[in-house]
């Protein structure tokens, strides 16, 4: 199975903040890897698809970069929307496996 | 506009059985690959299963594989998990998500479009 480790596990940051999350993957997954936002008690939603593909409707202060092993989700200027938790997800193969999750906090 | 409602949860005993059910609306449910990803109160998420937009492949996590199963029914526009063996671990809020859209590099295994959920509790 392929484990994905994301780091750090919380960030507090203040508004107007640009943040970077990273991502990483026990093997090789090319570009097969998603980012989601999921606010307390809602379901989560697609950001980034294929590593740096941003999802219709999203923001464009959200981007994605990165390949093979290792990925970043960056939020250029924070707003009061994104304080949420972000996962990251490879969709390169069976089992499919998330991140443990990021908790974005207000500082 | 794309739904998808989960019903089904509930408190159910150690060992017990649960079918939950997703039904589907606002796009052409036989297109689209189709999972069940479920998380456990306070934690993260975790994929269950998915399956195929004919039924004809179906996968499972290592740890319900043998205790649930994966269905759907074209006609009905639904999709299915049915739960036996239940332990307290199960415990969750299980979402049924559609795949992304075709022409996308692991568009099978990604999730657009994402459910309520629907809490399964098992204790006795």
């Amino acid at each position: 199975d392929i484990q994905m480790t994301q780091s750090p596990s919380s960030l507090s940051a203040s508004m107007g903040d640009r943040v970077t999350i990273t991502c990483r993957a026990s093997q090789s997954i090319t570009n097969y890897l998603n980012w989601y936002q999921q606010k307390p008690g809602k379901a989560p939603k697609i950001l980034i698809y294929a590593a740096s593909s941003l999802q219709s409707g999203v923001p464009s202060r959200f981007s994605g970069s990165g390949s093979g092993t290792d990925f970043t989700l960056t939020i250029s200027s924070l707003q009061p929307e994104d304080f949420a938790t972000y996962y990251c997800q490879q969709s390169y193969s069976t089992p499919i496996t998330f991140g443990q999750g990021t908790r974005l906090e207000i500082k | 506009e794309v739904q998808l409602v989960e019903s089904g949860g509930g408190l159910v005993q150690p060992g017990g059985s649960l079918r939950l059910s997703c039904a589907a609306s606002g796009f052409t449910f036989s297109y689209y690959w189709m999972s069940w990803v479920r998380q456990a109160p306070g934690k993260g998420l975790e994929w269950v299963a998915n399956i195929k937009q004919d039924g004809s492949e179906k996968y499972y996590v290592d740890s319900v594989e043998g205790r649930f199963t994966i269905s759907r029914d074209n006609a009905k526009n639904s999709l299915y998990l049915q739960m036996s063996s239940l332990r307290a671990d199960d415990t969750a809020v299980y979402y049924c998500a559609r795949a992304l859209r075709a022409g996308i590099w692991g568009a099978a295994r990604s999730f657009e479009y994402w459910g309520q959920g629907t809490l399964v509790t098992v204790s006795s």
